[in-house]
Parts: structure tokens; sequence; C-alpha cells
């Protein structure tokens, strides 16, 4: 079964401090993983595609890894700030299908 | 980034009435678009792959004829909740498909069914 997994669930960090979010998948496989961000009530926001043929992408302060032997993907936020706080979710796209399969996310918290 | 719009964003509504929900591709077409659900401090459900031009796909334990969806352009797609009940209060939100298969999603619509 292709499933997706976050762990932890939530965390809480003082501003200022580099963060490392993970996610792994079962089945390497992969077309493409994408991360999100949440914002309470509201809809996803696009943040990092990263292509099965790519090992990372970078957007200002954020740096996405890809190891498909491993099965995992991090998220690097440098310098992490009040308002990165938001529910981060990690989502898998598979050979054979369109279809994204999410993680649960994470939530995280930054606190000033 | 690519935009996706859904409307409307909050709805109430009484038990047995349908509700219908748009989700328009603003700056792009998209061959391809998503409706998921999501419940209070949960993940993402998808409910089902919209195809312009040909029936919807629904997910498993999906009721194709309580949630009718719509895709008869390259920017729009519909979601009607027929005969809507408290049970099917949730978040609803769509996504579409740009190049390198890339997801953008809308802001999601709050159903509430009273």
């Amino acid at each position: 079964k292709q499933e997706v997994t976050q762990i932890p669930a939530a965390l809480s960090v003082p501003e200022g401090e580099n963060l490392v979010l993970n996610c792994s998948f079962t089945d390497s496989a992969i077309y493409n993983l994408q991360w999100f961000r949440q914002d309470p009530g509201k809809g996803l926001t696009s943040l990092l595609l990263i292509q099965s043929s790519q090992r990372e992408q970078t957007s200002g302060r954020l740096n996405a890894s890809l190891d498909k032997s491993s099965g995992r993907s991090t998220l690097y936020i440098a310098a992490s700030q009040p308002g990165d706080s938001a529910t981060y979710l990690c989502a898998v796209r598979w050979g054979g299908s369109e279809k994204l399969v999410f993680g649960k996310g994470m939530k995280l918290t930054v606190n000033p | 980034g690519a935009v996706v719009s859904q409307h409307p964003s909050r709805v109430i509504c009484k038990s047995g009435t349908s509700v219908k929900i748009e989700c328009r591709s603003l700056d792009f077409q998209a061959t391809t678009m998503f409706w998921y659900r999501q419940f209070p401090k949960q993940s993402l459900m998808l409910m089902a792959t919209s195809n312009e031009g040909s029936k919807a796909t629904y997910e498993q334990g999906v009721e194709k004829d309580k949630f009718l969806i719509n895709h008869a352009s390259l920017t729009l797609s519909t979601l009607t909740v027929t005969s809507a009940h408290p049970e099917d209060s949730s978040f609803y939100i769509c996504s579409a498909v740009l190049r390198d298969n890339e997801q953008f999603f809308g802001p999601g619509t709050r159903l509430t069914v009273l």
C-alpha cells in the first residue's frame, strides 16, 4: 500500500531556529513529491515540487530534498519566523496515477 | 504560482437541500481537477478525479449520486452535494493540475448543514 508518513505531528520552536521537517513514503517509484503549507481554515499553498529525477529544490528560506532509495524527503526551513507557523503537508504522486497521497501533516508553531 | 478559486467560501444550508461548489482555474487550463474533503485536524481525503469532458472517477466509498461532479470546461469543475445532511458538513477543497503535474489548490469551501 502506498502511504506517506510525517513525524512528528506537531513541533513548537523559538523564532530563529533552523528546522527540518520529515516525510517518508513507501514505494520508491514516485513520480513527484510536493510540500504544501496550510493555514487554519484555508486551502493549501504549494511550496515546492520535486520531480523524481531531482534531488532538491529551493525557494527562499525553504529547501526540499528527495532521497527515493530511502523513501524520504525533508523540508528545511532556515531562520524560522512566527509567520512560518502553519501545518505543513507532504504529498506524493506515484507513477501511473494522477492522484496525490497526503501525509497527515505537521503543525508547526514558531514562537516569538 | 497558478491561481485556483472556489465559490462560495462558506455556505450554510438546511438538511435536504443541494449545494453547488465551483472550482475555477483562473490563469491556466486544467484537464484534470480533484475534489477533496477535510475534517477538522485531519488531512485531505480525495473524493474524486474530475476530467474535462468525461465522467468523474470516484474514490472507494464516495457516493457518486450524492456528490455530483461536472467538468464542463477546461477552467471550471463543479461539485454538487445533493440532499445534504449534517454529516456532510466539512471543508471541501479542489485542486487543478498544471504543467509538470504540479497541483494547485483552491481556498476551500466550508459547508455547514443544519
